[in-house]
């Protein structure tokens, strides 16, 4: 699996967009980016992936580095709901997860 | 749609029972289910991987004879922790996928508190 690595925690107010990074500088050619967030004490919740082009769903938008060393996963409105542990992973076969980044939304 | 559901939710045991944990895939049929381990302020770490019908492959460090797996449909996959003691009281997680996609559905997960 490529290695990612996120900021351990970041902090976003209530309505603004939460940027996430994520370096994967060793991703290979086919693999994808996906990510996920844990909300404390539950399963982790898929939220969106990507190969090459950025990607747009309900929950958030994504966008990959031209040279796909690394992405950003955009919250364009976050809510104290959107309070979780972010992972970015990129498999290949099984899911390494790294720490993640604590996204913590402000009132 | 993909909805993952663990039973139990929460258990707790005596030092020396064997605890089984279920995971179901509700609406689709999971080809593939995979087994984490999660403890306190730490990431999630994989367990091992089950193929419906295959034994299961463990990761490196992970006893195959104390965390027994079964994965005998394609919307049921299980985990026994046999022999269990205070150091496996943790939070059992398992995912699910189907064919040769690599979208993972987890399961809301299963905390275990071994006395």
């Amino acid at each position: 699996d490529a290695k990612t690595t996120q900021p351990p925690s970041m902090d976003c107010a209530e309505g603004r967009a939460a940027n996430l990074p994520c370096n994967h500088s060793t991703i290979s050619g086919n693999e994808y980016v996906y990510w996920y967030r844990q909300i404390h004490s539950q399963g982790p919740q898929y939220i969106i992936h990507g190969l090459k082009n950025n990607e747009t769903n309900e929950m958030a938008s994504l966008i990959i580095t031209e040279d796909r060393k690394s992405s950003t996963l955009i919250l364009p409105h976050a809510t104290l709901r959107d309070t979780a542990v972010y992972y970015c992973i990129a498999p290949v076969y099984k899911y390494i997860f790294g720490t993640g980044t604590r996204l913590k939304v402000l009132a | 749609g993909a909805v993952v559901s663990q039973h139990p939710s929460r258990v707790i045991c005596k030092s020396g029972t064997s605890v089984k944990i279920e995971c179901r895939s509700l609406d689709f049929q999971a080809t593939t289910m995979f087994w984490y381990r999660q403890f306190p302020k730490q990431s999630l770490m994989l367990m091992a991987t089950s193929n419906e019908g295959s034994k299961a492959t463990y990761e490196q460090g992970v006893e195959k004879d104390k965390f027994l797996i079964n994965h005998a449909s394609l919307t049921l996959s299980t985990l026994t922790v046999t022999s269990a003691h205070p150091e496996d009281s943790s939070f059992y997680i398992c995912s699910a996928t189907w064919g040769a996609q690599e979208t993972q559905y987890f399961g809301p997960g299963t905390r275990l508190l071994v006395l």
